[in-house]
């Protein structure tokens, strides 16, 4: 089946730095990729959904600001978390449908990245 | 609103069969998946409905009723890599998952 690929999977950092986080897919163009956060024992919570070439949409109450999603490439997507704090600790998942599958298409998710804000 | 209703936790035996029942309210339907997640991993897509009806995959069956907005997804012959959480997923009209807590399923030798 199709693979996507997220990096790092694991990432321990200092409070106050940034963090980035990488999304591909590795057999697939992907117009639309989605990214989640999810804390221990709770649902996936969308995040934004990153558009190939335009501004990603963010969910109420994400900041964009904070949380910096580029879309540069069909099969690249990057989230960066600016000026992580503690709270920011959380397991953030992203992913990806096959262009060729419409919008009913398999979601293909990456590996996960789990951050820890120190 | 929205609204997904799952059982939380559920136990069975190695195996034997179980049933693990979805509830849901969506704005508009194009669908619904159901994903298996283990502790500390991604999901994993497992099925999609978006008639009603059964449909079969191996060991895992997934069904929908429209209607009655409701699914459950059916797992035979369990086995103990199956124990994970299980997550539906029905999609509204603008082609978003809506995604509840799920049901971790614990299984017993």
């Amino acid at each position: 089946g199709a693979v996507v690929s997220q990096h790092p999977s694991w990432v321990i950092c200092k409070s106050g730095t940034s963090v980035k986080i990488e999304c591909r897919s590795l057999d697939f163009q992907a117009t639309t990729m989605f990214w989640y956060r999810q804390f221990p024992k709770q649902s996936l919570m969308l995040m934004a959904t990153s558009n190939e070439g335009s501004k990603a949409t963010y969910e109420q109450g994400v900041e964009k600001d904070k949380f910096l999603i580029n879309h540069a490439s069909l099969t690249l997507s990057t989230l960066t978390v600016t000026s992580a704090h503690p709270e920011d600790s959380s397991f953030y998942i992203c992913s990806a449908r096959d262009r060729m599958g419409g919008d009913t298409g398999e979601l293909f998710f990456g590996e996960g990245s789990r951050l820890t804000v120190l | 609103g929205q609204n997904i209703d799952q059982p939380t936790e559920m136990t069975a035996t190695e195996g034997a069969i179980v049933q693990i029942n979805c509830t849901y309210q969506t704005s508009g339907f194009n669908g619904l998946f159901w994903y298996q997640q283990h502790a500390g991993e991604a999901p994993t897509f497992l099925s999609y409905n978006v008639l009603d009806g059964l449909e079969e995959k191996g060991r895992f069956s997934s069904f929908l009723s429209r209607s009655k907005g409701y699914s459950y997804l059916l797992l035979k012959e369990l086995q103990m890599k199956d124990s994970a959480s299980y997550l539906c997923a029905p999609m509204d009209s603008n082609y978003q998952l809506i995604w509840g807590a799920g049901t971790k399923l614990i299984i017993k030798p």
